[in-house]
């Protein structure tokens, strides 16, 4: 596998549902991000960690929950979810989090449906 | 704060008709710039980038050149295909920031 590579790629779910999305990346980077794309609206960032320590968090809803057990893996914990959380998420990744050079790598996105 | 405004789509063309899709953006300093496309059922690429003013990013026959003065990093094509069809997001980054600042995103559908 090269790149970023996200799994599932399609997921329903009910609203009283658990379950993760994961995404892991294969470029040796240190940062990763989760984004939120819904259609018709810009690109949302969710979250970001750096060498594993989040050191971003827009305001998300707690029926969200980042985790990064290395600099290779994040998940996005998903419950108690609402169908306006239905969109694309997106993870990325970049060589650092901070740098003037902050060209991020995405991967396909898992597209939620929350029913 | 820091943002990015691009033109609203979408843009229909005809294959081999020439592209623009402007981006402006509001920054303190000297941000870098890109481009990313996003083709449909994908996640976003970067297409193109510009690190310093006047700087021509290019790639796969586009073409976008950092405008200091306009505070603009509009995107350019000399002909389009039909494979071009996709969403583009100009983006923008800043040192010692640690996320990229995107525009809404341009759709472009091309017809043969």
């Amino acid at each position: 596998e090269t790149g970023v590579t996200q799994t599932p790629r399609h997921l329903v779910m009910g609203m009283t549902n658990k379950k993760s999305l994961k995404c892991e990346q294969h470029l040796g980077h240190n940062a990763m991000y989760w984004y939120k794309q819904s259609a018709k609206k810009p690109l949302e960032l969710m979250f970001v960690y750096s060498l594993e320590e989040r050191v971003e968090n827009n305001s998300v809803p707690s029926r969200f929950s980042p985790e990064c057990p290395n600099s290779s893996h994040l998940f996005l914990h998903l419950h108690t979810l609402q169908p306006e959380d239905s969109a694309l998420y997106l993870c990325a990744s970049s060589p650092t989090s901070v740098g003037i050079y902050n060209e991020q790598f995405f991967g396909p996105g898992t597209r939620l449906t929350v029913l | 704060g820091n943002s990015v405004t691009q033109m609203e789509g979408p843009v229909t063309l005809s294959e081999e008709a020439f592209l623009t899709i402007n981006c402006t953006y509001t920054a303190t300093g000297y941000p870098s710039l890109f481009w990313y496309v996003q083709y449909p059922g994908e996640g976003l690429q970067l297409l193109l980038k510009a690190t310093k003013a006047d700087d021509k990013g290019s790639n796969k026959g586009f073409e976008a050149t950092y405008r200091k003065e306009t505070t603009s990093f509009h995107l350019e094509k000399g002909s389009v295909q039909v494979s071009d069809s996709a969403v583009y997001f100009c983006a923008l980054s800043q040192e010692g920031y640690n996320k990229l600042i995107f525009g809404a995103g341009t759709r472009l559908a091309v017809h043969p």
